[in-house]
């Protein structure tokens, strides 16, 4: 398995304000998804990043709204810009250790107000 | 498109009883399925997969699962539920080469002391 942490836990923000989100790994990983919590809701992919490359968005995501960047192969940022109250989900990032096994991160709990 | 149903949101079981939650998938191809637990406030850990080979498998916690192609199903089994047990859980299809997870919307499970 691997040890991952997300930085913030959680936060609280006003609308029309962005939100990067931090997510460690402790060794390296070549995937790595970020993946939306909305309340009451199951889990939506959101986004891979890519380690050198741009990040590859699913359906109904886009660039401007959740910029990625994906440094190096232990770490990844999430930004939820120009964030309104829709926003408030729990964004989870993931990272494929073994084939084919995700394993994910405690998640940040994002409340937009 | 692939899909995961989760016939049932919510589930209270007595401690000591037996468990059985249920999921459906529709994939075109051999699927990949796993099973999460997502207790309060905490990301999603791992219960189980499977890839291939036995349909009936072994997880953590005293989990099992088992695959039956006829049925599309990977329904999660556990004999004695435990009050620690109590968390959502999440059925979940692997597309993409293995690498996208599509959920179901999750069952929460509450358990009667």
């Amino acid at each position: 398995s691997a040890v991952i942490s997300q930085k913030p836990s959680r936060d609280i923000c006003q609308r029309g304000t962005s939100l990067t989100i931090q997510c460690q790994v402790d060794s390296q990983v070549t995937m790595m998804f970020w993946y939306r919590q909305q309340p009451g809701q199951s889990l939506t992919l959101i986004a891979t990043a890519n380690q050198g490359s741009e990040a590859t968005y699913e359906s109904g995501f886009v660039i401007d709204k959740f910029p990625i960047s994906r440094p190096n192969l232990t770490f990844s940022t999430l930004t939820v810009s120009n964030m309104s109250p829709e926003d408030s989900s729990i964004y989870l990032c993931s990272v494929i250790v073994r084939y084919n096994e995700q394993f994910f991160g405690p998640g940040t709990r994002l409340t937009v107000l | 498109a692939q899909s995961v149903t989760q016939p049932d949101i919510h589930i209270t079981v007595s401690e000591g009883a037996s468990l059985e939650l249920r999921c459906n998938y529709s994939y075109g191809a051999t699927p990949y399925l796993f099973w999460y637990v997502q207790s309060p406030g905490q990301g999603l850990q791992l219960l189980l997969k499977y890839f291939s080979g036995d349909t009936l498998v072994q997880g953590i916690k005293g989990f099992e699962a088992e695959f039956k192609r006829s049925q599309s199903s990977f329904n999660l089994r556990k004999p004695s539920v435990h009050w620690s047990d109590a968390a959502e859980y999440f059925c979940a299809v692997a597309t993409g080469g293995g690498n996208k997870l599509t959920f179901g919307t999750g069952t929460q499970l509450k358990v009667e002391l």
